[in-house]
């Protein structure tokens, strides 16, 4: 099925650091949303974007919808080492699919160094 | 429990063998999906089920592949003929109503390897 394109595919960096991973399609999409996955666990919601040029903020993370609608990127400032784990983007609702279906990109490693 | 529930946690089968994953979603949770994630991929759409609707097929993979959902609260997905192509993690995920991705809670999965 389709996918979203994410990247970087892996990061290692120092705690303290910030970080940035962006997600783009060839479609577009009504919402994006990005998701954090732990070890052996299922994904949670970190931030949901609902109208293009938006931009959002949960705590030290910030998001943005692309104003095409066909990107978005993640930032997360002042790592610390509970940030690591793999982080995807998800859209939903584009012209050529189903508004209950997520499409999501193939997710970010992130890895802390303390 | 208060999230959605996966069983096995863990499923390791032989080559051939059935196996049968399963779902418990949380508790008035009408939408109910069911993706796979293979290592190093997205997490790719199976089948969606809602409420009494017929349920989205379209992303099973192939016949072998099947889900039901009985009463509206668990489901069961079920690999017949397992080959190893579909060592992967499977994951329920449940939402309260329509178009309510953005709310989606999902399981912790059940990790299936095939010898």
């Amino acid at each position: 099925g389709q996918q979203l394109n994410q990247s970087p595919q892996s990061m290692f960096i120092q705690e303290g650091e910030d970080v940035s991973m962006n997600c783009t399609s060839s479609s577009i999409f009504n919402t994006w949303l990005w998701y954090k996955q732990d070890p052996g666990e299922g994904p949670v919601l970190l931030i949901a974007l609902y109208k293009a040029g938006e931009l959002t903020s949960n705590g030290r993370l910030t998001a943005q919808f692309g104003i095409t609608r066909k990107d978005s990127f993640l930032n997360i400032s002042a790592s610390i080492p509970s940030d690591v784990g793999i982080y995807f983007c998800a859209g939903q609702g584009n012209s050529g699919g189903s508004n209950y279906k997520l499409t999501f990109g193939k997710g970010t490693l992130l890895t802390v160094n303390p | 429990g208060a999230g959605v529930s996966q069983s096995p946690s863990n499923k390791v089968t032989e080559k051939g063998k059935d196996v049968e994953l399963r779902c418990d979603p949380i508790s008035g949770h009408t939408a109910l999906y069911w993706y796979r994630q293979s290592l190093g991929q997205g997490l790719e759409f199976l089948i969606y089920f809602q409420g009494n609707s017929a349920p989205d097929k379209s992303g099973l993979p192939s016949d072998r592949f099947s889900a039901e959902r009985t009463g509206g609260s668990v489901s069961t997905l079920t690999i017949q003929r397992t080959q190893q192509e579909d060592s992967a993690v499977y994951l329920c995920a449940t939402a309260t109503g329509y178009l309510t991705n953005e709310k989606l809670f999902f399981g912790s999965g059940t990790q299936l390897s095939v010898l």
